[in-house]
């Protein structure tokens, strides 16, 4: 069955630093996407970053990248040079299935980011 | 552009009542979801919609449905209201057909059973 595991509930980060957040996910279906989301306190929930299983290079956007080892199947999200802004809950989530199929998406438990100035 | 609009934002209900939840998709997408998100469980898929007709349906019992309108709009409802049906509900759409199927969400509905 397909799952999502992130396994830290917490993390701190000293501002200006990168940090890491690790997602491991489980499926047998060769098509599948990869996103992450940042939840602030108020709720909402926002696009970051997203990864085909095609995909050859790992995703970036902006201070976001995506470090995507298919073999492993890790999907872990990188943040350079990280802001007081990036305290936030942040979520791993996957979609089985051609993009074209579906917009389920399955999310792991989440990982608290907090960013120490 | 304008995102996903969720309405209401907060809404405080008693158990036993019913309670229905909006979600405008950004324009353009055909696709909306619905998710239940509780500290103890997570976030959960309740269930998704594509031109007026379910697709997909989560692991909730009956008195939780959906429905989608011609202009991709949709509601969500719940009857007989339960306190553990406290939860943010986050709508979700996406635009099929591209490669990636970004999807987005908006800023979500609170609603506390009391």
């Amino acid at each position: 069955a397909q799952k999502i595991t992130q396994t830290q509930p917490g993390m701190f980060v000293q501002e200006k630093e990168a940090v890491t957040l690790d997602c491991t996910y489980d499926t047998s279906d060769p098509s599948y996407g990869l996103f992450w989301y940042k939840q602030p306190s108020s709720g909402e929930m926002i696009f970051l970053i997203y990864q085909g299983s095609y995909d050859q290079q790992n995703a970036t956007e902006g201070r976001y990248s995506l470090n995507f080892q298919k073999a492993r199947k890790s999907a872990n999200l990188v943040i350079s040079a990280s802001q007081l802004g990036d305290s936030a809950m942040y979520f791993c989530a996957m979609r089985e299935g051609k993009p074209s199929n579906t917009g389920k998406l399955i999310f792991g438990q989440g990982t608290t980011l907090q960013v120490k100035p | 552009k304008a995102g996903v609009t969720q309405t209401p934002r907060y809404l405080i209900k008693t158990r036993g009542q019913q309670v229905t939840l909006s979600c405008s998709p950004i324009s353009g997408h055909r696709s909306v979801s619905w998710y239940q998100q509780t500290p103890g469980q997570g976030l959960q898929f309740l269930f998704e919609y594509f031109s007026e007709t379910q697709r997909n349906k989560g692991n909730f019992p009956g008195r939780f449905s959906g429905r989608q309108f011609s202009n991709s709009r949709s509601e969500m409802n719940v009857s007989t209201l339960e306190l553990g049906d406290s939860a943010l509900y986050l709508c979700a759409s996406s635009l099929f057909g591209t490669p990636e199927n970004t999807i987005y969400f908006g800023e979500g509905s609170w609603l506390t059973v009391v």
